[in-house]
């Protein structure tokens, strides 16, 4: 089975830290993807990420950076953390030639005071 | 800009009938696919079931199954026999296929499951 790990389920930081979310996959998948979900807006799209060093933005990057230097690790970061980005984060990875099916992460609930 | 919209934000059934979540997308091309992902209380989200446009027969899993109206733009999700492990937040996502990995989501509805 193919499994999607988040570096924390539940996480607290103060307006202006700078915030790492780490999220690993152990199924050599090429895509990574990183999702912000909030009720009532489902999911958009922060960064998906197609090989290692490799980046896109999706449709909300602002505030927000990433980071894969391995293929099993995608790193999302947000430089100077502020209240508007208190969310849910997922992750989630595919295969390239079947990126239908995004295997996603249990997901990070960040909440920036 | 293609849009998917999914205008139940909250079902519930009774455990073992049939229930129908509702979405309906907005785009102009000919050529995409559509999704139905489950996301249930503090577990992992999951694909349910894949719709090919370009497919007239609806998709079904098991006890799930679709109704794909290409001109009306709708995608309704179809769970027969409800059970307790069904209660989740349904999501219906829209891909082009000129795009090979950007999901356009719904909103979601969460379905609850009555004993």
């Amino acid at each position: 089975d193919v499994k999607v790990t988040q570096s924390s389920r539940y996480l607290v930081k103060r307006t202006g830290e700078k915030v790492f979310l780490e999220c690993v996959q152990d199924m050599d998948h090429e895509n990574m993807f990183w999702y912000r979900q909030d009720p009532g807006l489902g999911l958009r799209l922060i960064y998906f990420s197609y090989d290692v060093k490799m980046k896109e933005k999706g449709d909300i990057p602002e505030g927000y950076s990433v980071s894969r230097e391995k293929k099993e690790r995608f790193s999302l970061i947000l430089e100077s953390a502020s209240t508007n980005q208190t969310s849910m984060y997922l992750c989630a990875s595919s295969l390239t030639g079947n990126t239908d099916t995004q295997y996603f992460g249990p997901g990070t609930r960040l909440t920036v005071l | 800009a293609q849009t998917v919209t999914q205008s139940q934000p909250e079902m519930s059934v009774q455990e073992a009938e049939t229930v129908t979540l509702s979405c309906t997308y907005d785009t102009s091309e000919s050529d995409y696919y559509l999704f139905w992902y489950k996301q249930p209380p503090s577990r992992q989200m999951i694909l349910v079931i894949r719709q090919e446009a370009y497919k007239q027969q609806n998709a079904t899993e098991n006890r799930f199954s679709v109704n794909f109206q290409k001109a009306a733009k709708s995608f309704s999700l179809k769970i027969s026999d409800s059970q307790l492990g069904d209660a989740a937040m349904y999501f219906c996502a829209y891909r082009s296929a000129s795009s090979n990995y950007q999901l356009i989501w719904g909103a979601g509805t969460k379905l609850i499951i009555k004993p």
